[in-house]
C-alpha cells in the first residue's frame, strides 16, 4: 500500500530552526510536496522537489532523497506565523497526490 | 502563483437540502479539477477527480449520487451536496493543476447541516 509518514506534533521556539520529516513509500514518485495549513483555511503551497537534494526559498528549505524515500521541511528563525500543520504529498506514477496526516507544529515564545 | 476561487467560504443548511459549491480557476485553465474533504485534525481526503467533458471519478467509498460534480468548462467545477445530512458537515476543499505540477487550493467551504 501507500503510506505517508509524518510527526502528528512538534515543538519549537520563536526565532529558532526546526525540520520536519516525512517518510514515503509510494506506487512510483513523481515529486513530494509541503503544504502549509493554517486553522480552518485550506493548505498553501511551500515546495515541489522532483530531483535529490535541497531547494531553499527564503526561511524555508525542502530536502529531498529519492533512494531513501525521505524528505524534510526546514524552517528557519521561527515565528510566531509559523504555527500551523505542514503537509507533506507525494505524486505518484498515475499523478495522484498521496498525502500525510500533516504535523501540527507549535512555536512558543 | 495561479489562483483557485472557491466559493461560498461557509454554508449553513438545513437536513434534507442541496448544497452547491463552486470552484473556479481565474487565469488559467484546468483541464483537471479536484475535490476534498478534511475532518478535524485529519488529513485530506481526496474524494474525486473533475475532468472537463467528462464523467467524475470518484473513490472508493465516495456516493457519487450524493455528492454531484460537474466539470462543464475549463475554468468551473462543481460539487453538489445533496439531501445533506448532519454527518455531511465538513471542510470541503478544491484544488486544479497545470499539467502535472504544483495543485492551487481554493479557500476551502465549511459546510454546517443543522
Amino acid at each position: 500500500g501507500q503510506n505517508i509518514d509524518q510527526p502528528t506534533e512538534m515543538t519549537a521556539t520563536e526565532g529558532a530552526i526546526v525540520q520536519i520529516n516525512c517518510t514515503y513509500q509510494t506506487s512510483g514518485f513523481n515529486g513530494l510536496f509541503w503544504y502549509q495549513q493554517h486553522a480552518g483555511e485550506a493548505p498553501t503551497f511551500l515546495s515541489y522537489n522532483v530531483l535529490d537534494g535541497l531547494e531553499e526559498k527564503g526561511r524555508f528549505s525542502s530536502f529531498l532523497s529519492r533512494s531513501k524515500g525521505y524528505s524534510y521541511l526546514l524552517l528557519k528563525e521561527l515565528q510566531m506565523k509559523d504555527s500551523a500543520s505542514y503537509l507533506c504529498a507525494v505524486m505518484d506514477s498515475n499523478y495522484q497526490l498521496i498525502w500525510g496526516a500533516g504535523t501540527k507544529l507549535i512555536i512558543k515564545p | 502563483g495561479a489562483v483557485v476561487s472557491q466559493h461560498p467560504s461557509r454554508v449553513i443548511c438545513k437536513s434534507g437540502t442541496s448544497v452547491k459549491i463552486e470552484c473556479r480557476s481565474l487565469d488559467f485553465q484546468a483541464t483537471t479539477m479536484f475535490w476534498y474533504r478534511q475532518f478535524p485534525k485529519k488529513s485530506l481526503m481526496l474524494m474525486a477527480t473533475s475532468n472537463e467533458g467528462s464523467k467524475a471519478t470518484y473513490e472508493q467509498g465516495v456516493e457519487k449520487d450524493k455528492f454531484l460534480i460537474n466539470h462543464a468548462s475549463l475554468t468551473l467545477s462543481t460539487l453538489t451536496v445533496t439531501s445533506a445530512h448532519p454527518e455531511d458537515s465538513s471542510f470541503y476543499i478544491c484544488s486544479a493543476r497545470i499539467q502535472d505540477t504544483e495543485a492551487f487550493f481554493g479557500q476551502g467551504t465549511r459546510l454546517t447541516v443543522v
